[in-house]
């Protein structure tokens, strides 16, 4: 099972700021298969990014991820107040499918 | 518009058995792989199963490997999860999520889940 760590597990930040997440994969992802995705309280999550670097239909383009193997890396670029929530990374390369522990994005 | 509805939730004791189904239009189901997807309020999701667009291929987590079986009808546009020999730990709200092809299993379009609580 590849174990997805996500850092770090707070980040405290103001609105117009660049917001910098990692996920590191225990091994290589298989063809790169790393979604990002968004939860807010009270609702699914929705998917960001998938391929490593692949937005999904209507994210913003602040939004971007990035790496390859075993690192990857969710940017925002500049944070509007509504990117104020938890990020999960997420594996499908290889059954079973793993999520990380989540990055919670907070107001500083 | 593409939308999954989940149904079936609610509470059982453990031991029990209950079956979830996801209710899915406005986009080509037998063309898109499936997934159930579990969140414990509090926790980051945990996936659970996934079966690819024609059916042929499921997976599930080793956490219900043997007690829980995915399932679907591409006539009904329908995804299901029958859920034997449940335990207080499978206690979770459960999503049913659209993957991104037949055989890709990322969570492209999530439904709001269906609350199943096990508990004496």
């Amino acid at each position: 099972e590849i174990v997805l760590t996500q850092s770090p597990g707070t980040l405290s930040l103001s609105p117009g700021e660049r917001a910098t997440l990692s996920c590191r994969a225990s091994q290589s992802v298989s063809n790169n298969y790393l979604a990002w995705y968004q939860q807010k309280p009270g609702q699914a999550p929705r998917l960001l990014i998938y391929g490593a670097s692949s937005r999904a239909t209507g994210i913003p383009d602040r939004f971007s991820g990035s790496g390859s193997g075993t690192d990857f890396t969710l940017t925002i670029s500049r944070l509007e107040p509504e990117d104020f929530a938890v990020y999960y990374c997420q594996q499908f390369g290889s059954s079973p499918w793993t999520f990380g522990q989540g990055t919670k994005v907070e107001i500083k | 518009e593409v939308q999954v509805v989940e149904s079936g939730g609610g509470l059982v004791q453990p031991g029990g058995s209950l079956r979830l189904s996801c209710a899915a239009s406005g986009f080509t189901f037998s063309s898109y792989a499936m997934s159930w997807v579990r969140q414990v309020p509090g926790n980051g999701p945990e996936w659970v199963s996934s079966i690819s667009g024609s059916g042929d291929s499921t997976y599930h987590a080793d956490s219900v490997q043997g007690r829980f079986t995915i399932s679907r009808d591409n006539s009904k546009n329908t995804l299901s999860l029958q859920m034997n020999s449940l335990r207080v730990e499978d206690t979770a709200l459960y999503f049913c999520a659209k993957g991104g092809g037949s055989r890709n299993y990322y969570l492209h379009y999530w439904g709001q889940g269906t609350l199943v609580t096990v508990s004496s």
